[in-house]
């Protein structure tokens, strides 16, 4: 049972347009989240993070919310860049014993149009 | 500052024949982790270790070993392989501790390994 769900595989927005990823997840023991970003042929790369404290963290042109009670969360991203097309993937934890092991969602290719 | 360096970046191999997937990290991390990325999978992980000396079973552990003899090396083993065994492999090493002690979540990866299992 996939616990971290990105239900849209991809994404086609305008330069200088707001992107807006989805990730939903069902594991109520999750309490940190995470974005990476992924370009062809590299590895995944920490984009920023929310704890489940908090319903919004911003980090210049990205921002990330949080609804826990809808288990949901979403990457802003303003205004998007061409720069910006990649995989992203979000991910989550869980504190106590194994709160070091992250559960990633199946990613959303995102792609920027000049 | 090489960071998670993995070797080699591409390899082909027949169905049954073995081989031996390099991590090392210069960041002196105590957790390292092993995923394989397949398309519409995400990443899934295989093994990881908490230490050197230790590893434990992930998500997908049949068919792979690893070990972990030095704190900076963690090697991901295939002893018999498989087509179902095609796949990208990216390793991965977080630290213990950091500000506020949520750093060990964030967990640095390194450029993967293709492979493919003919």
């Amino acid at each position: 049972d996939q616990q971290v769900k990105q239900n849209s595989p991809s994404l086609s927005v305008q330069e200088g347009r707001i992107s807006i990823l989805n990730c939903d997840y069902t594991n109520s023991m999750f309490d940190y989240f995470l974005w990476y970003k992924k370009y062809p042929a590299e590895g995944p790369t920490f984009l920023i993070s929310i704890s489940s404290i908090k319903d919004k963290n911003e980090d210049g042109r990205f921002t990330v919310f949080l609804n826990k009670s809808a288990k949901h969360l979403s990457l802003h991203i303003v205004p998007s860049q061409p720069g910006d097309s990649a995989v992203y993937f979000c991910a989550a934890s869980a504190s106590g014993g194994s709160n070091y092991k992250l559960t990633f969602g199946k990613g959303t290719l995102l792609t920027v149009n000049p | 500052n090489a960071g998670v360096t993995q070797t080699p970046k591409f390899r082909v191999l027949k169905t049954g024949q073995s081989m031996t997937l390099l991590c090392a990290q210069d960041m002196n991390h105590e957790y390292m982790y092993w995923y394989r990325q397949d398309p519409g999978m995400g990443l899934r992980l295989i093994h990881y270790s908490v230490g050197e000396g230790t590893t434990a079973k992930g998500e997908v552990p049949d068919g792979y070993n690893v070990s972990r003899l030095k704190k900076q090396n963690f090697l991901l083993g295939l002893e018999s392989a498989a087509p179902s065994q095609t796949s990208v492999y990216f390793c991965a090493s977080s630290p213990t501790s950091g500000r506020a002690g949520r750093a060990k979540n964030i967990q640095y990866f390194g450029a993967g390994t293709r492979l493919s299992v003919l």
